[in-house]
């Protein structure tokens, strides 16, 4: 079955470090890759999402580009803030054909950004 | 903005008693979806509702069962809570025309003593 792989945290950075958060998945053919971000307290919130092979989405900082040949939606920041702190899920939406219609997560990634 | 609520953020309760987790969305989504999170696992899918009165088991329904009377209410019922079902529990739905994305409430933090 579908599967997301995440890098175990937490990833603790200074602020204005460059962040990298690994994300890999298994799927049948080409789903659709989204990465939410849940702040303390809060839920999941779209923070960028890409429908289909070298599609890259962006927000707030933040890229990811769809590598279909490693299987990859790796989550990038040039310089991270302070208020950047939070828990980071990669997820996929797979195929309809597959029949399943809920979102695949991946276990989350804490990063701690310190002043 | 789409709007997810649920109706309560902590909760509290026994082993052995019945609980209601209720969610409502307010843009006519036909999708809905009841979650679990727990560290080191992410999100697990629990029941998803694709319509009124519509509803199918999810990665881990065992211990729960899901009521969609009407298309803006999506509740969670567990039917003799356990210790085990302690848990923050998400409730998303989800447009099923144009995007795909889905929107989550804030979250209940149910335990269970």
């Amino acid at each position: 079955g579908d599967s997301v792989t995440q890098m175990e945290g937490p990833v603790t950075l200074s602020e204005e470090a460059f962040l990298t958060i690994n994300c890999t998945y298994t799927a049948t053919g080409y789903p659709s890759l989204f990465w939410y971000v849940q702040y303390p307290g809060e839920g999941l919130q779209l923070l960028l999402k890409a429908t289909k092979a070298d599609d890259k989405g962006s927000n707030k900082g933040f890229e990811a580009t769809y590598r279909k040949e490693t299987t990859s939606f790796h989550l990038e920041k040039g310089s991270v803030q302070v208020s950047d702190s939070a828990v980071y899920f990669c997820a996929l939406n797979p195929r309809m054909d597959t029949g399943r219609r809920a979102l695949t997560f991946g276990s989350g990634t804490r990063l701690q950004v310190q002043p | 903005d789409v709007k997810v609520t649920q109706s309560s953020r902590y909760l509290v309760k026994r082993t052995g008693e019945k609980v209601f987790l209720e969610c409502v969305q307010d843009m006519d989504h036909e999708n809905m979806f009841w979650y679990r999170q727990d560290p080191g696992l992410g999100l697990r899918l629990i029941y998803f509702s694709y319509d009124v009165k519509m509803k199918e088991k999810g990665d881990i329904p065992e211990g729960y069962s899901v009521s969609r009377e009407k298309k803006e209410r999506f509740s969670l019922i567990l039917e003799s809570a356990s210790t085990n079902q302690t848990s923050m529990y998400l409730c998303a739905s989800r447009s099923t025309s144009g995007k795909n994305e889905q929107f989550f409430g804030p979250g209940t933090r149910l335990t269970v003593l």
